[in-house]
């Protein structure tokens, strides 16, 4: 089975900062895809990055980056320049990959991330 | 695109009532799929589908049903409603896997569901 530990419920960080949200997982698979979710107040689920297993690089968008130790089975992310509408719920997910029947999401009970001026 | 539609955006339930929630995409996606979420809890895989007519249980199946009888739709029925399952329900879709590689998965906007 696969589980998604997020150990932070909540984290606060002053705009313009970085910020790293830290993500664990278990699982006994060698494949697989890992992902950050954003969810701001107005509840949509918002894709913010994504790791292959396989890549040994990490995965970067804009201000957005992880380090994904694999050994470790870690996955954190760190958010630099934090503006206001960084705010919101991130959650970690965890991803089979294929070739099974169906890509099944598991995701962490996630962290309210509060961007103050 | 509408991209993934649901309806109703809120819904309150008493006991034993049963409802439908409504999922739709515009994108002729293969896969769809059916979540709860909970306070303090990440998403839970409710029900999927690999194609029209295929449908299968997630993590927590118990009161829910699902059929899948066109590409688009996939509706979820709660048969007879419990405050246990008072939750947010959010429905996705993707692509089917192509060459093994993933398909981006999109979300509808979420179903406030509460049962009194």
């Amino acid at each position: 089975a696969q589980t998604v530990t997020q150990s932070q419920p909540e984290m606060s960080v002053q705009e313009a900062e970085t910020v790293t949200l830290s993500c664990t997982y278990d699982t006994s698979e060698s494949n697989y895809y890992l992902f950050w979710y954003k969810q701001p107040p107005s509840r949509q689920m918002i894709l913010v990055i994504r790791q292959e297993a396989y890549k040994q690089q990490n995965a970067t968008e804009n201000r957005f980056s992880v380090n994904f130790q694999k050994a470790a089975k870690s996955f954190s992310l760190k958010i630099s320049d934090s503006q206001l509408g960084d705010t919101a719920m991130y959650f970690c997910a965890f991803m089979t990959r294929p070739p099974y029947n169906f890509n099944k999401f598991y995701f962490g009970s996630g962290t309210k991330l509060n961007v103050k001026p | 695109n509408a991209g993934v539609t649901q309806t109703p955006k809120f819904q309150v339930l008493k006991t034993g009532q049963s409802m439908t929630l409504q999922c739709a995409q515009d994108m002729n996606h293969e896969y769809m799929s059916w979540y709860r979420q909970d306070p303090g809890m990440g998403l839970r895989l409710i029900h999927y589908s690999v194609g029209a007519g295929i449908t299968d249980q997630g993590e927590v199946p118990n009161g829910y049903n699902v059929s899948r009888s066109t590409t688009e739709d996939f509706p979820l029925r709660l048969l007879s409603a419990a405050p246990s399952q008072t939750s947010v329900y959010f429905c996705a879709s993707s692509s089917a896997p192509t060459g093994g590689r993933y398909n981006e998965q999109f979300f509808g906007p979420g179903t406030r569901l509460t049962v009194l």
